[in-house]
């Protein structure tokens, strides 16, 4: 079946120490995103990849990169988590802008 | 601008009841309207949309309207199961919007007790 996939699904990370997550998707959609969400609250967009333009939020703190090397895949690094960015971490997937988005099961992150 | 309004919970129903969580919007454009279901621990599944008025979306016995007139998808269904516990996310994509946003209401959590 197609779908989004997002590893770990559990993350444990030390104060200050950089994590990467990740998310492929066997879609084939040109969009995907990444999304924080905390204590079942309506997720929050970090940002997003058209193909291969970039698109920050303008509320994204700078701790928070991404990388998207081709289609399948695309990486969110937190370079240095702080406690506050413990948190469900979601990714999606969409064919065109404004479209339907399609999630995977998301990474619940923990920072000790 | 864009907005989603969706009733506060959580809701507490027993098994087999009648299940309605509104949901009404403010859009600059014609939206498409969504509902995403989470289960405890588990992301986003898509549940229902609607893309156009009068479209009605169904999933799993779930049903929600999509009503230009009362800007509003309320989703409904008729007999609801414990394994409906979950929260239920509203959302909209305006085409209007240049952004890439989806706009989300705030979650109604879903009790259902046996």
């Amino acid at each position: 079946d197609a779908m989004v996939i997002q590893n770990p699904r559990y993350q444990v990370t030390q104060f200050g120490k950089p994590v990467t997550l990740s998310c492929s998707q066997t879609l084939n959609h040109n969009v995907m995103y990444w999304y924080q969400q905390k204590s079942s609250q309506a997720p929050k967009l970090l940002f997003h990849y058209y193909d291969k333009d970039f698109n920050n939020e303008a509320d994204t703190p700078d701790n928070f990169q991404s990388r998207r090397p081709n289609t399948s895949f695309c990486f969110l690094d937190i370079r240095s988590p702080g406690l506050g960015d413990a948190a469900m971490y979601l990714c999606a997937t969409s064919k065109r802008a404004q479209e339907t988005q399609y999630f995977g099961p998301g990474t619940r992150l923990l920072v000790l | 601008g864009d907005s989603v309004t969706q009733m506060e919970g959580p809701v507490t129903l027993s098994e087999e009841a009648f299940l309605t969580i509104n949901c009404t919007y403010t859009a600059t454009g014609y939206p498409s309207l969504f509902w995403y279901v989470q289960y405890p621990g588990e992301g986003l599944q898509l549940l229902l949309k609607a893309t156009k008025a009068d479209d009605k979306g169904s999933n799993k016995g779930f049903e929600a309207t999509y009503r230009k007139e009362t800007t509003s998808f309320h989703l409904e269904k008729g007999s609801v199961q414990v394994s409906d516990s979950a929260v239920y996310f509203c959302a909209l994509s305006d085409p209007m919007d240049s952004n890439y946003q989806l706009i989300w209401g705030a979650g109604t959590k879903l009790i259902i007790k046996p």
